[in-house]
């Protein structure tokens, strides 16, 4: 079994609406949280990050964290074509010394206008 | 891309040929790292390097090596390429590995493709 389990997808939206995508994972030391977005045939970048628990909001953009669960979201407000991407999500655990990050699959995201 | 480049950016090759991957960074960032992206597996970490001359194994180094003789260079290679080696490889960099640093920044990919 995967650390970090994502859905695939593809999740369809329609322009303006909201998105919404979660990845579970098994390992309780993850403490650090981040989602990258990556557009086809580029590098990831990274877009949110998280420390423990909590959510936080930047933008049109939200991450939340449930530790209790080992559940992390992303909210994307008021989306638009130009979010179209795949997202994927990577946490590691702070023993980790050399920056280790364990990935998701990616949800890719297809916003229709 | 953050100072990031891969070279070379597509590559066709023969099963059995060894194969050279370059990465090569302007931000002088002591850590680099040799992923994979497969469908249905995310990205996987090959070899990262913590330094000159300092390279470990990730999750999935089987048939492939690393060097680092410059901070800016970490080279990958795949010593006798094999069909299931076929993959988009991304080189990543980070300035620190612990604590609150967290940030890895992606090159654009070198999409291999083995025959």
């Amino acid at each position: 079994q995967k650390e970090v389990e994502q859905d695939p997808g593809p999740l369809s939206v329609p322009e303006g609406a909201i998105v919404s995508l979660n990845c579970t994972y098994s390992n309780s030391a993850f403490q650090y949280f981040m989602w990258y977005r990556q557009y086809s045939r580029k590098g990831p970048e990274l877009l949110m990050y998280t420390y423990s628990s909590g959510n936080k909001e930047d933008g049109r953009f939200t991450a939340q964290v449930d530790k209790s669960s080992k559940y992390i979201s992303l909210f994307i407000r008021d989306s638009q074509p130009s979010d179209s991407a795949t997202y994927l999500c990577a946490m590691r655990t702070p023993t980790d010394s050399w920056g280790k990050l364990q990935f998701g699959a990616g949800t890719q995201v297809v916003v229709t206008p | 891309d953050a100072g990031i480049t891969q070279s070379p950016r597509h590559k066709v090759t023969e099963t059995g040929t060894p194969v050279t991957l370059r990465c090569h960074q302007t931000e002088n960032h002591r850590y680099m790292y040799w992923y994979r992206q497969d469908p249905g597996h995310g990205l996987r970490l090959i070899h990262y390097s913590y330094g000159v001359k300092d390279t470990d194994k990730g999750e999935v180094s089987d048939g492939y090596s690393v060097s680092r003789s410059k901070t800016e260079d970490f080279l990958l290679t795949l010593e006798s390429a094999t069909s299931s080696q076929t993959s988009v490889y991304f080189c990543a960099i980070s300035e620190s590995g612990r604590g609150n640093s967290y940030e890895q920044y992606f090159g654009p990919g070198t999409r291999l493709t083995v025959t």
